[in-house]
């Protein structure tokens, strides 16, 4: 079974500054998917990045960018520039790639990102 | 013009009622799931329906009951409700990689 890991609960960042939530997942399988969901107060699940395994080049979506490591299974989260609205709790997801039985996604815990006026 | 809408967003209620939570989408996708979060906001799936099909039933109690009118909607009906039960309900949906949530529904069972 994957698991998904996020070591650090919470993170604060000065406005206009960056930050790296870091997340690391086991899996056996070659083919997958990695994702970051933002979660604000209104605790609607926001997609903010998606990586697929079988690509070298890391996602970059405007301010938020990853570093995907596939050997050492790691996949953290960069935000350039943090703005206020960015304050919200951040969760790395697991996907397998195929469709159907496998399509769950496995979560981490989360990390609570405060920003700093 | 909402994607995933879930019906009621929060829902109140005593120990061993039974209650339903409904969720449709207007995306045209053929999957659809249900996802707890609970008090520490960790995320877990329940189920998984594919063109009205089941395909996923993650150990979750027999008083949880899924249904499936059609693929824009994924209803969940649950017995007997339990303290444990209070929660935060997800629903979801996907075409082929990304998963779409809903605004979710807070349970809250007294």
């Amino acid at each position: 079974a994957q698991t998904v890991t996020q070591s650090q609960p919470e993170m604060s960042v000065q406005e206009a500054e960056t930050v790296t939530l870091s997340c690391t997942y086991d899996t056996s399988e070659s083919d997958y998917y990695l994702f970051w969901y933002k979660q604000p107060p209104s605790r609607q699940m926001i997609l903010v990045i998606r990586q697929e395994a079988y690509k070298q080049q890391n996602a970059t979506e405007n301010r938020f960018s990853v570093n995907f490591q596939k050997a050492a299974k790691s996949f953290s989260l960069k935000i350039s520039d943090s703005q206020l609205g960015d304050a919200a709790m951040y969760f790395c997801a697991y996907r397998s790639a195929p469709t159907g039985a496998n399509s769950k996604l496995t979560f981490g815990k989360g990390i609570t990102l405060s920003v700093r006026p | 013009d909402t994607a995933v809408s879930q019906t009621p967003k929060y829902l109140v209620t005593q120990m061993g009622n039974d209650k339903s939570i409904k969720c449709e989408q207007n995306l045209g996708h053929d999957t659809m799931y249900w996802y707890k979060q609970d008090s520490k906001k960790f995320l877990k799936i329940m189920f998984s329906y594919n063109n009205k099909e089941l395909i996923i039933n993650e150990t979750v109690p027999n008083r949880f009951s899924p249904k499936s009118p059609d693929k824009a909607h994924l209803n969940l009906h649950i017995n007997s409700l339990e303290l444990g039960d209070s929660a935060v309900y997800f629903c979801a949906s996907s075409q082929a990689i990304t998963q779409y949530f809903g605004p979710g529904t807070r349970l809250t069972v007294l």
